[in-house]
């Protein structure tokens, strides 16, 4: 696709479950990011891949979140036994360079409400 | 954590107006980036400025960065409707991922 694509749009989980998000980056890019944006907030960092290596996952808040980009393309964001604190828009970046800090390109984010 | 703060937080302007807004930071910096959110939608990137540069124009949008006050500015000229838009500033330290700040949120109205 042109852009970044990340499904679902919008998810509502109950307490307890667990939720995964797809981020489909742009084709070639090769580093991909994950942010956390809550209401009213800037977008907080999460995590970094570069390939299938996630070189930094030092924003992820605690060990129920996972992320994988297992071939170099697609990832995923995995929350287990969601709480109400993770409700937030989820949004996934990809950037056509390695390293952290260049222009990224974002998807529309999918809004998860933990009740 | 998020390094960059913006200010003012909320600007309200009519269209034609000059909308500035600001961001600053506390470390030093490689680049600085500027982005721009529609409600309900994805950022999307305006402009990259280094920091051994001082100024940078796109359009009608203008970036100046003053790496001894560790801040920078935005300005949007002749604003318009369409500019209505939340806009965040970026940074990076070495090796990390951009941070982002809280952001400014702007209305134009016609």
């Amino acid at each position: 696709g042109a852009g970044v694509s990340q499904s679902p749009r919008y998810k509502v989980a109950k307490r307890g479950q667990d939720v995964a998000l797809r981020c489909d980056p742009i084709s070639g890019h090769v580093s991909l990011f994950w942010y956390q944006q809550a209401l009213g907030q800037g977008p907080e960092f999460l995590t970094y891949f570069q390939n299938e290596a996630q070189l930094d996952k030092s924003g992820l808040p605690s060990d129920r979140f996972f992320a994988e980009r297992p071939e170099g393309s697609v990832s995923t964001l995995k929350i287990q036994r969601t709480q109400q604190e993770d409700s937030a828009v989820y949004l996934c970046a990809s950037s056509p360079i390695q390293g952290p800090t260049g222009e990224l390109f974002f998807g529309e984010g999918s809004r998860l409400t933990v009740l | 954590s998020q390094q960059g703060e913006e200010d003012p937080q909320a600007l309200s302007i009519q269209e034609g107006e000059n909308a500035t807004m600001n961001c600053s930071y506390k470390t030093s910096i490689n680049n600085l980036q500027w982005y721009r959110q529609n409600s309900g939608r994805g950022l999307v990137h305006l402009i990259l400025i280094r920091s051994n540069e001082r100024e940078k124009h796109s359009g009608r949008l203008r970036v100046t960065l003053d790496t001894s006050k560790k801040s920078s500015s935005l300005l949007i000229t002749a604003s318009r409707a369409a500019d209505t838009a939340s806009y965040f500033c970026a940074t990076d330290q070495a090796g990390t991922a951009l941070i982002f700040g809280k952001g400014t949120t702007l209305s134009v109205s016609s």
